[in-house]
């Protein structure tokens, strides 16, 4: 039978608001934590990284913050616009490899 | 600097069909990249070129898909038998070996495949 794609967490944010989206990861020996943004109809797009030995990085109106202790990734987004309606997927890799593995992806929709 | 180019942007076909899709890396960028993304899901690794050689094929499946990147530049990926479960987007993207701490990749829009 036909296959059927797993069903996307979903957060819905107002207009102007800030917008949190939070990300697991497994691997400790990562040194990179990405963010992508992926519109529809397009591929994923860089947004911000991280390196594993920092906690917090900002970027324009994006924050990453970092949580090796329990493995968590988020992303802030400061006053969410409605261009900023897409999937987000975190994604790590390390140093020494030229590979990147993506987690999984959370719908972000904006409320007018 | 123009970004990398995929077609088709669509295709439809039946099961037990073949398909092949191309890829044009951004230019100087020596490493390639297939992945194929099922709906709901994050983009999976197929295969990795550095240059015209095969760096990481780990997750392609051989019996029925096959890559090449001739001349270093271009590169086609094509399945043959296709199946139903193999309906997703074919991303591609580049990466230049800019010394970073990692290598930094370019996605191109995606090949839409459905499979009936």
């Amino acid at each position: 039978g036909e296959s059927v794609g797993l069903h996307l967490p979903t957060l819905s944010v107002q207009e102007g608001d800030n917008s949190i989206i939070n990300c697991a990861y497994s691997n400790s020996a990562s040194d990179y934590f990405i963010w992508y943004k992926q519109e529809s109809g397009k591929g994923p797009q860089f947004i911000i990284d991280i390196r594993s030995n920092m906690d917090k990085r900002q970027g324009q109106r994006v924050t990453v913050l970092l949580n090796k202790t329990v493995k968590h990734l988020s992303l802030q987004i400061a006053a969410t616009q409605p261009g900023d309606s897409a999937v987000y997927f975190c994604a790590e890799t390390y140093s020494s490899a030229s590979k990147i593995i993506f987690g999984s992806g959370t719908r972000l929709s904006i409320r007018p | 600097e123009a970004g990398v180019a995929q077609s088709p942007r669509y295709k439809i076909i039946e099961k037990r069909q073949s398909v092949a899709f191309w890829c044009n890396p951004i230019s100087g960028h020596a490493t390639l990249y297939w992945y194929q993304q099922i709906l709901g899901q994050g983009p999976k690794l197929l295969i990795q070129f550095q240059n015209n050689g095969v760096v990481d094929d780990s997750q392609l499946p051989k019996d029925r898909f096959s890559a090449e990147r001739l001349k270093g530049v271009d590169s086609t990926l094509k399945i043959q038998p296709a199946k139903l479960e193999d309906s997703a987007v074919y991303l591609c993207a580049s990466s230049p070996m800019r010394g970073r701490a990692y290598n930094e990749q370019f996605f191109g829009p995606g090949t839409r495949l459905t499979v009936l």
